[in-house]
């Protein structure tokens, strides 16, 4: 059981590059989300996920992608990146029962 | 949407003293309120959660507190150790059947002094 694994741990784009963070629970969790964490900021939400096939916006949607055609898989996609998305990522899933378990992060550079 | 405000941003204690985080909340709907830990370049960790039909749940050392009418909930933390140091986010967001999210805090760094 690896809980919630995130790929890549760092990655430095350059403006305008589009990449997919990738997001894999092996937990059977139907809620699924997309955070990131700037300093000073908290977490602030990007994309979640009820279930498969069910996506919806958060706080900060805009330059990001997301899809769910699976309950494990929940990629993120900059479209083309910009220096203002430089940030920490967070996916978490959950049950109904609540209490989001965090994968480990992705630092993502753009410069 | 929901707005969660968190404070203090910084608290600072003695080892053994208690710490007190406070966060209130803005939508009724609200029903799940979960505490996080996160210690610097770590994920952020589940340490409590009270649902809304709670008003106070204990952990060994730690507890938290909800009031609905006042929207307001917090952490408490007794004879704090210096492992007890990290950043803590509230979050506040409605958990059941097909919408759930959460709203998190600006979060409170504290530090607990030898």
């Amino acid at each position: 059981n690896a809980g919630v694994t995130q790929t890549p741990k760092f990655q430095v784009l350059k403006t305008g590059q589009s990449m997919t963070l990738q997001c894999a629970q092996d937990m059977n969790h139907e809620y699924m989300s997309w955070y990131r964490q700037d300093p000073g900021m908290g977490l602030r939400l990007i994309h979640y996920s009820v279930g498969a096939g069910i996506t919806d916006q958060g706080e900060v949607p805009n330059g990001y992608n997301v899809s769910r055609s699976t309950t494990e898989d929940f990629p993120l996609r900059l479209l083309s990146a910009a220096p203002s998305q430089t940030s920490v990522y967070f996916c978490a899933s959950s049950s109904r029962q609540g209490g989001y378990t965090f994968g480990s992060g992705t630092r993502l550079t753009v410069v | 949407g929901e707005n969660v405000e968190q404070h203090p941003s910084t608290l600072s204690v003695q080892e053994g003293d208690s710490a007190v985080i406070k966060c209130t909340y803005s939508d009724s709907a609200s029903n799940y309120f979960p505490w996080y830990k996160q210690e610097l370049g770590k994920r952020p960790q589940l340490i409590i959660d009270i649902r809304s039909n709670v008003g106070e749940k204990k952990d060994q050392r730690i507890a938290v507190t909800l009031n609905k009418t006042a929207k307001h909930f917090s952490l408490h933390i007794t004879e704090t150790q210096p492992e007890d140091s990290a950043v803590y986010f509230c979050a506040a967001g409605y958990s059941g059947g097909s919408n759930y999210k959460l709203t998190f805090g600006k979060g409170t760094l504290l530090t607990v002094n030898p």
